[in-house]
């Protein structure tokens, strides 16, 4: 079974609509993280969460909120989706001990298109 | 704030060559981490490499070496005798000590021709 999940792994919505992207977790981790992906333009942060009672914006949080349910469980909604939200979104983990050389592991990643 | 400059948006290499993807970053940060993801045409993200700014010696794992020149502040991905499973997105990404927060750069599609 894979360690880091996402669901649903494709999506197509309207404009307007209340979208949320579930990522789950069996690696223990406490760090999650919340990506983007457009092309030409590289994965970009869009939420992350250090436990379950941080909560911190990344580089392009308008448009986007989370919830960390549990260690394991980090969502992301989209409250009111739009077109420029269509991408490539990813999850990722990674444990909390410090230093830069913790890995992040992703998960498969959720293709969204908002028509 | 960091940034990561990937200036090779595709490459064509033949099969058994050596390929060097290039990486420069740029940060005010003293301590910091530089990875390579490889993204496959399926687009799931896959460690391939990490080099600490610290770590005197490049890393090496397996085909994958990291050339770290730290004061050109430069991090290119080697690969050794290319396979065409090899053919894929290949990112460079960075992050300071203490704050997991990976930038990434666009990216370079390698594509390995038989």
């Amino acid at each position: 079974d894979a360690d880091v999940t996402q669901t649903p792994r494709n999506r197509i919505t309207k404009t307007g609509k209340r979208i949320m992207l579930e990522c789950s977790q069996t690696k223990g981790h406490d760090r999650m993280y919340w990506y983007r992906q457009d092309p030409g333009l590289g994965l970009r942060l869009i939420y992350y969460s250090f436990d379950v009672k941080d909560i911190n914006k990344g580089e392009i949080s308008d448009g986007y909120s989370v919830s960390r349910q549990a260690q394991a469980k980090f969502s992301l909604s989209l409250e009111s989706a739009i077109p420029n939200q269509t991408a490539l979104y990813f999850c990722a983990t990674s444990d909390l001990s410090g230093g830069a050389e913790n890995e992040q592991f992703f998960g498969p990643g959720t293709r969204l298109t908002v028509l | 704030a960091q940034k990561i400059t990937q200036t090779q948006p595709g490459m064509f290499v033949q099969e058994k060559e050596a390929v060097t993807l290039d990486c420069t970053y740029d940060t005010s940060d003293q301590s910091y981490g530089l990875f390579w993801y490889k993204q496959p045409s399926s687009g799931e993200m896959i460690f391939l490499i990490y080099q600490g700014s610290y770590d005197e010696q490049n890393a090496t794992e397996g085909r994958y070496s990291l050339n770290f020149q730290k004061a050109r502040k430069s991090a290119n991905l080697v690969i050794s005798a290319s396979q065409l499973g090899d053919s894929a997105m290949y990112f460079c990404a960075m992050t300071p000590f203490g704050n997991e927060k990976l930038t990434f750069g666009t990216g370079t599609r390698l594509t390995i021709i038989p």
